[in-house]
């Protein structure tokens, strides 16, 4: 059974700082893995995925993805205070349907 | 665009109550999901249906069930709501396998009283 972990569980940095989350799974024949963005009262949102080893860059974001190791990271240039929300990082199971979610990393940006 | 309609918002119920919450998606989408979400333990799959009709249980499953009688509506029931009980239920959706991303409802408030 696919488990996720990430860490830390809370991350506090300055407007225009990077911002970097970190996430283990335990399969690595684990299908694509995603990011989502939750803020208070909304369902979450995702943000970026990744299935291949190595990185993967949309904006302001970076994916970075090693099956050996079974990490993936994500990383925010140039944070803003409106990136403050929960981040997590969902893995679906080797069955493909079923999705795993971490505890998620609450990020505040401080302007 | 589509969207994912979960009623109600708020549900207060009393202990031993049975409790149903639904959940309807326009996206036409064949997968969807229910997950708990409690503060400081992320999101827990109770069930999910890869089609009309078909259930699959989560991780989180006892103490609940579901029904997929549409394509396009999941709902599902606390058999015995749990005093002090407060948790968010959220409902989800995949155009096919959980590879692909993942919609998600806005969500259903419980608090057992």
């Amino acid at each position: 059974q696919e488990k996720v972990q990430q860490s830390p569980e809370s991350l506090i940095v300055p407007e225009g700082a990077m911002s970097s989350l970190n996430c283990t799974f335990s399969n690595s024949a684990s299908q694509s893995i995603w990011w989502y963005q939750q803020h208070p009262g909304k369902g979450p949102e995702a943000l970026i995925s990744i299935f291949s080893n190595g990185n993967k860059k949309e904006g302001r974001l970076t994916v970075y993805l090693n099956r050996a190791s079974l990490h993936v990271s994500l990383h925010i240039r140039d944070s803003q205070p409106s990136d403050s929300a929960v981040y997590l990082c969902a893995v679906s199971d080797t069955n493909a349907y079923k999705v795993i979610f971490g505890k998620g990393t609450h990020l505040h940006v401080l302007p | 665009g589509g969207i994912i309609t979960q009623t109600p918002k708020f549900l207060i119920g009393q202990e031993g109550q049975k409790l149903t919450l639904k959940c309807q998606q326009n996206f036409n989408h064949d997968t969807m999901y229910w997950y708990r979400q409690d503060s400081g333990k992320g999101l827990r799959l109770i069930y999910y249906s890869i089609t009309e009709n078909d259930l699959q249980k989560g991780d989180l499953s006892e103490g609940y069930d579901a029904s997929r009688e549409k394509k396009s509506s999941f709902s599902l029931t606390v058999t015995s709501a749990q005093k002090n009980e407060m948790a968010v239920f959220l409902c989800a959706s995949s155009i096919n396998r959980g590879n692909t991303e993942v919609f998600f409802g806005k969500g259903t408030r419980l608090t057992v009283v």
